[in-house]
């Protein structure tokens, strides 16, 4: 049974440029969340995504995008690049609505390392 | 402003003693609390989580400690093995079907053979 994975593993990109990061949700999970973890610091939320909609957003500017396709697999869409967006993206995938939990474990991909130059 | 602290940048143990991991939260809303372990190159996995109606889990050399009156926890690996060594990270929800974790900065834990 195949994990959270995300492509590319890394990433270099200039200030302004756009990126597009990709993620394919552990199988039979329908909900995927996207964290951004800069050094040093815990990962972040960015958003996420279910059944196609944002369902929930972080503290994060409207350059941060993302998309859910039909088979559940996402994408995160970062435009005009800033040297601070310089960190490792990381998707993680649950089940949102699963009876008898009190809460829906998260599992991450190992994420994408995004430099910015 | 960091609802979830955890203080320790670092911790070092010999192998066989108890690591004791700790992390403050300031959001009196948080109804669920959780323990990931992250190693280089690898996403955080899941180790072990509490519920705020708990004060106490436990899941093998694994345990979790919640004392909501002082909004503090704990994790304690007993014995701890070199297999252990990594970053933890202390993550919480807030209550209202939210997803959304909000994690600390870390931990980094050595397990000295």
């Amino acid at each position: 049974d195949a994990g959270v994975t995300q492509s590319p593993t890394h990433l270099i990109k200039t200030r302004g440029q756009q990126v597009t990061l990709r993620c394919s949700p552990k199988s039979g999970h329908d909900t995927v969340s996207w964290y951004q973890q800069a050094l040093g610091q815990g990962p972040q939320f960015i958003f996420q995504y279910y059944e196609e909609e944002e369902r929930q957003r972080g503290n994060f500017p409207d350059r941060f995008s993302g998309h859910q396709f039909p088979n559940y697999s996402s994408e995160l869409n970062v435009n005009a690049l800033l040297l601070g967006d310089s960190a490792l993206y990381l998707c993680a995938s649950s089940l949102l609505f699963r009876t008898g939990k009190p809460y829906n474990e998260q599992f991450f991909g190992p994420g994408t390392r995004l430099t910015v130059l | 402003d960091q609802q979830v602290k955890q203080n320790s940048p670092s911790l070092s143990v010999q192998e066989g003693r108890i690591s004791i991991l700790n992390c403050d939260y300031t959001n009196s809303m948080f109804d669920y609390f959780l323990w990931y372990k992250k190693y280089p190159a690898e996403g955080p996995t899941f180790l072990i989580s509490i519920s705020s109606i708990k004060d106490k889990n436990e899941d093998g050399r694994f345990t979790v400690f919640l004392n909501k009156s002082a909004k503090h926890l704990s994790l304690h690996i007993v014995p701890s093995q070199p297999g252990d060594s990594a970053v933890y990270f202390c993550a919480a929800r807030a209550q209202g079907g939210s997803e959304k974790l909000v994690f600390g900065k870390g931990t980094k834990l050595t397990v000295n053979p």
